[in-house]
């Protein structure tokens, strides 16, 4: 079973919103930084949001700040991305993923998700 | 804000060649950085972490080295599933990648 399991990508129409899920299995979430990144179409990676293992911090890229929020459900070891206002740029694969926290601030990702797409179009 | 750059941003080779792909950050980030493979359509696999230490289950292929401002990730005789884009990250950000071709 895959560590991480995104869902909720769909096709939406600019200014509409989503709630993208990444269920995690194999580790518990309570002791881990949850993180989503993405890849528009032809890029490469971009980190967009985390949040601490406690849910008392969370920072996001500044084109997203405002539309987006994580949030996480340790209880069913979930973490959630919720969007609004959503761009034709916001269209990418969408991956959650664990950040490895280390000292002197070190931060690694992994496991990653499979990914989920998320369209946006008119 | 540290940027990382990636050179080159395609290297041509072939099976059994040496690679070598480099990632500069634009201010010393001492030996914190991190090296990603991602294939078409597959999530991307942590590779190396702290410079130089493999991820679990890398072939020992793949190494490493570097610290302040410039990196290299080395892999010594490329297998055909090693074709594949490799993106350098430190925090929050991540290189432009570089795309490693037949």
């Amino acid at each position: 079973e895959a560590p991480l399991v995104e869902s909720g990508g769909a096709l939406v129409q600019p200014g509409g919103s989503l709630r993208l899920s990444c269920a995690v299995s194999g580790f518990t979430l309570d002791f881990s930084w949850v993180t989503w990144v993405r890849q528009a179409p032809g890029k490469g990676l971009e980190w967009v949001a985390n949040m601490k293992r406690d849910g008392t911090e969370s920072h996001y890229i500044d084109s997203v700040k405002g539309r987006f929020a994580i949030f996480r459900d340790n209880a069913k070891n979930s973490t959630f991305l919720r969007m609004s206002g959503l761009r034709v740029e916001d269209a990418a694969m969408y991956f959650c993923t664990r950040a490895v926290v280390l000292p002197g601030g070190r931060v690694y990702f992994d496991p990653w998700g499979q990914g989920i797409r998320v369209a946006v179009s008119s | 804000e540290i940027v990382l750059t990636q050179s080159p941003a395609t290297l041509s080779l072939s099976p059994g060649d040496r690679a070598t792909l480099s990632c500069r950050a634009s201010q010393s980030i001492r030996g914190y950085l991190a090296w990603y493979q991602k294939k078409v359509d597959q999530s991307p696999r942590l590779l190396i972490f702290d410079g130089s230490s493999r991820a679990t289950d890398i072939p020992a292929r793949f190494s490493g080295s570097g610290s302040g401002t410039d990196f290299t990730l080395t892999i010594s005789s490329l297998e055909p599933e090693d074709f594949a884009v490799y993106y350098c990250q430190r925090g929050t950000t991540f290189g432009g990648g570089t795309k490693l071709e037949i």
